[in-house]
């Protein structure tokens, strides 16, 4: 069983599209993140979360949106999507002050 | 702000050695950190380097030098499961401890 998953694992969607992408952890860590990636550009970080109250832009937030529903679940939400957002997203989760992060299987997002 | 470099493709032989370099700038240098992602996968994470010195785990390593803002990976007796992309990360304490990765490296390991 996957301790974190991510859905839609696919999704393709028109310009001006409303877009949610959920992921949910079995993994109990407060700490969730979700990032994009883009061939050559590694990953960069959109949002963050140190706890259910607390909510973090990353380095490319804007056009994005995101709601912490629960310790496990961390949505991310294209309010308008362009083509510029199509990209593989992944969320991710880690222990409090722990190196290491667990990633989802990702999200491969276009927007046509 | 912060910047990582970090050649985008290798190729070596199976049972070779390979090094991956790894140079960054950051304010705030807490850690590096090492993830491994096969296509199509997850980035997994494989090691963390936050002293100066060697790392070892199995036929993988990684080296920090802090004054040089430098850090590689070394993968030893290659396997064709190695190919993979490899990723550098910076944990940044003027970033609220978060991850800035490099663009990836392409390992292509060839029978």
């Amino acid at each position: 069983d996957a301790d974190v998953t991510q859905t839609p694992r696919n999704r393709i969607t028109k310009t001006g599209k409303r877009i949610m992408l959920e992921c949910s952890q079995t993994k109990g860590h407060d700490r969730m993140y979700w990032y994009r990636q883009d061939p050559g550009l590694g990953l960069r970080l959109i949002y963050y979360s140190f706890d259910v109250k607390d909510i973090n832009k990353g380095e490319i937030s804007d056009g994005y949106s995101v709601s912490r529903q629960a310790q496990a679940k961390f949505s991310l939400s294209l309010e308008s999507a362009i083509p510029n957002q199509t990209a593989l997203y992944f969320c991710a989760t880690s222990e409090d002050l722990a190196v290491e992060q667990f990633f989802g299987p990702g999200t491969r997002l276009t927007v046509l | 702000g912060q910047s990582l470099e970090q050649p985008s493709e290798v190729t070596a032989v199976e049972g070779a050695i390979v090094q991956i370099n790894c140079t960054y700038q950051t304010s705030g240098f807490y850690g590096l950190s090492w993830y491994q992602q096969h296509d199509g996968g997850a980035p997994t994470f494989l090691s963390y380097n936050a002293l100066d010195g060697l790392e070892e785990t199995g036929r993988f390593s990684s080296f920090l030098s802090r004054s040089d803002s430098y850090g590689y990976l070394l993968l030893q007796e290659l396997q064709m499961k190695d190919s993979a992309s490899y990723f550098c990360a910076v944990r940044d304490n003027n970033a609220g401890n978060m991850l800035t990765f490099g663009g990836g490296t392409r390992l292509m390991v060839k029978p």
